[in-house]
Order: structure tokens, then C-alpha cells, then sequence
């Protein structure tokens, strides 16, 4: 069975600070796809990255980073210079690697507020 | 393109009526999902489609809920009877194995209040 844990339930920050948000999976399968969704005030689900199991380059894109690390099993993201507009519920994301019709498991979600 | 288009936004009703979630996927998405939100239980899974047929509906709580794809733009979620618990926001998704890279693409959601 697949499992992801997101130990942070909510993360108060100021802006213009960093936050990181962990995530921590289990999972059977020796290839998989890892995932991280936004959920703005808004409610709608908004994908941000994808990552291989199989390909454990760091990466940026803007102000969002990801360190993904295979030993421990982690998935973490790293938002920098944090801003109000960030405010969400991030969502960290696990699913297999053969096609699209592979069940993406969520983690609980971590609450982030950024203070102005 | 239009999204993942879901209807209603809010829906109000009382226990024991019949509730109908509606979804529109991407066009050429031949994956559909739909996923329970919840505030105890998260995001859950009910059900997924593949080209209009269910492939896993374990996720489905119980009797009282039903899923229907009878053409490849169009899905239903029905609950009869509704119960207070059933109260959620239900969204559905699509995706395709060309476009699997950037996941699923989610609707809005619904948000079903049951009284």
C-alpha cells in the first residue's frame, strides 16, 4: 500500500521569509512519480511538479525548490521569500509510473499562511 | 481549453434527497477520476475511469453511491440517499497518458452541504 505523511498540519511564516514543507512516503513499487498540488483559498487543486523516482536531481523553478531524496524517502519543498499570494494548502502526492490511470495518494496537506 | 468543468459549485440539500454531481473532462483526457475532500479524511479517492468504464470503484463508501461515464465528455456521482456525512467537497479529474507528466488536472470541486 501506498502511503505519504505530511507531519506539518499548518505553517505560519511572515513574508519574505522561507518555508519548507516536508513529505515522507512509503511505497512498494521500485519506480513511481511524486507529486506536489497547491490548494489555494480558492479550493481548486493546482498541480506544481512532478518528479521520477528514478531521477533525484534537486530543482527550482522561481522561488519554489524541491529536494527529493530516495534514501529517506522524502519529497520536500522549499518556498523562498515567501509572499501573501502563497497562502494555501500544499499537498504532496504519490502515485506508479506505468500510465495515467495509476491513483495519485495524497498526504494530509500542510497549511501555509503567510503574514504580511 | 475549458478545464475540467464540474456542476454544481454549491449544492444545498436535505438528508435523505437525491444529490447528482456533473463533470465535464478534457477533451481527449480518457481518465476520470473522482476524489472526495474531506477535513477527517483528506482527499480521497472513489472512483476512475478509462474510457468511459470503471476500472476501481473500491473507494466508493457505500451503496448509496454511484458513478456513471456514458460518453467520454460526461460523468456523473449520485448519492441517494444523502446523509449529513456525505457533506464534502467532491472533485473530479482528468488525465491522459500523453499529458500524464503534469498529472491530473482537477476541477473546481463541488461543495455538497447535507442538512
Amino acid at each position: 500500500a501506498q502511503k505519504v505523511t505530511q507531519a506539518q498540519t499548518e505553517i505560519s511564516v511572515v513574508e519574505k521569509e522561507d518555508v519548507t514543507l516536508d513529505c515522507v512516503y512509503e511505497t512498494r513499487d521500485t519506480t513511481y512519480y511524486l507529486f506536489w498540488y497547491k490548494q489555494p483559498p480558492s479550493g481548486e487543486l493546482v498541480f506544481l511538479i512532478r518528479r521520477n523516482s528514478f531521477d533525484e536531481q534537486n530543482e527550482i523553478s522561481g522561488r519554489y525548490s524541491w529536494n527529493f531524496q530516495k534514501s529517506t524517502s522524502s519529497f520536500n519543498f522549499t518556498i523562498t521569500a515567501s509572499q501573501v499570494v502563497d497562502s494555501a494548502v500544499y499537498f504532496c502526492a504519490l502515485s506508479g509510473i506505468k500510465a495515467a490511470g495509476n491513483k495519485l495518494t495524497f498526504g494530509g496537506g500542510t497549511r501555509v499562511l503567510v503574514k504580511p | 481549453d475549458a478545464g475540467v468543468i464540474q456542476s454544481p459549485r454549491h449544492e444545498v440539500t436535505e438528508m435523505g434527497q437525491e444529490v447528482t454531481l456533473r463533470c465535464k473532462p478534457i477533451s481527449g483526457h480518457d481518465y476520470l477520476f473522482w476524489y472526495r475532500q474531506t477535513m477527517m479524511r483528506g482527499l480521497e479517492l472513489l472512483i476512475y475511469f478509462n474510457n468511459n468504464v470503471p476500472i476501481d470503484d473500491s473507494g466508493m463508501p457505500e451503496d448509496r453511491f454511484s458513478a456513471k461515464m456514458p460518453n467520454a465528455s460526461f460523468s456523473t456521482l449520485k448519492i441517494q440517499p444523502s446523509e449529513p456525512r456525505d457533506s464534502a467537497v467532491y472533485f473530479c479529474a482528468s488525465s491522459a497518458d500523453r499529458t500524464w507528466g503534469y498529472g491530473y488536472t482537477f476541477g473546481s470541486g463541488t461543495r455538497l452541504t447535507v442538512v
